[in-house]
């Protein structure tokens, strides 16, 4: 499969406890995105990636949240002392930039239930 | 800022018939406008994506139409069958590119058979 993928599918924490997540983007893309969604809400932005650069983080990213992409391939999604509020679905998306096409390819989520 | 409004929220339909599900979006500056299908409980898959130099893209039973100077895209959906019942959401880019995403909340279309 060359699509996005997302790891793990599904999280339960106890609040206060670190959680990491990991996507793998399209292989040959150089945009990568984090989303937040909500139940009955539309995905919010809250940062990207061109290859291994951070260009813009969401006021939505408190300091609790950090992500990384090292080697402009996979990215890392971490989120320390969690909250229930931080419970969410969390979307990866990547793109390549190449002329006009900046079209997103989505993964199928992490879903983080925090009790 | 923008803001992105799909209405209507909820929509149910006869299976067969044809609809149209609508976006309005508030800074016509934007990039590009691209239409989303999400399952329950699963990523987004992308349905169509019209650069903002454009009016309309087709793909089989889908058509999607851009009026940028009034701000608004629809989707139009043919025929419609069970297989389509899903939440279907716009986004929209600004003119700079791909940065700040503004997605709407989604119109959950439930087809009947």
């Amino acid at each position: 499969d060359t699509g996005v993928s997302q790891d793990p599918r599904h999280k339960i924490t106890k609040r206060g406890q670190n959680v990491t997540f990991r996507c793998d983007p399209i292989s040959e893309h150089n945009r990568l995105y984090w989303y937040r969604q909500t139940l009955g809400q539309g995905p919010e932005f809250l940062t990207y990636f061109q290859n291994e650069a951070q260009l813009e983080k969401s006021r939505l990213l408190s300091d609790r949240f950090s992500a990384e992409r090292p080697k402009g391939s996979f990215s890392t999604l971490e989120i320390q002392r969690t909250e229930q509020g931080d419970s969410a679905m969390y979307l990866c998306a990547s793109s390549l930039v190449q002329g006009a096409n900046y079209e997103q390819y989505f993964g199928p989520g992490t879903r983080l239930t925090v009790t | 800022k923008q803001e992105v409004t799909q209405i209507p929220a909820a929509l149910s339909v006869p299976e067969g018939e044809n609809l149209v599900l609508n976006c309005s979006f508030t800074d016509s500056a934007i990039y590009n406008l691209q239409w989303f299908r999400q399952d329950p409980g699963k990523g987004l898959t992308s349905l169509l994506l019209i650069q903002s130099s454009q009016r309309e893209q087709t793909s089989g039973r889908l058509n999607a139409s851009l009026d940028k100077s009034s701000g608004r895209s629809t989707l139009y959906i043919a025929a419609s069958q069970p297989g389509d019942s899903a939440t279907y959401l716009c986004a929209v880019p600004p003119s700079g590119g791909y940065q700040k995403v503004t997605f709407g909340t989604g119109t959950k279309l439930q087809v009947i058979p």
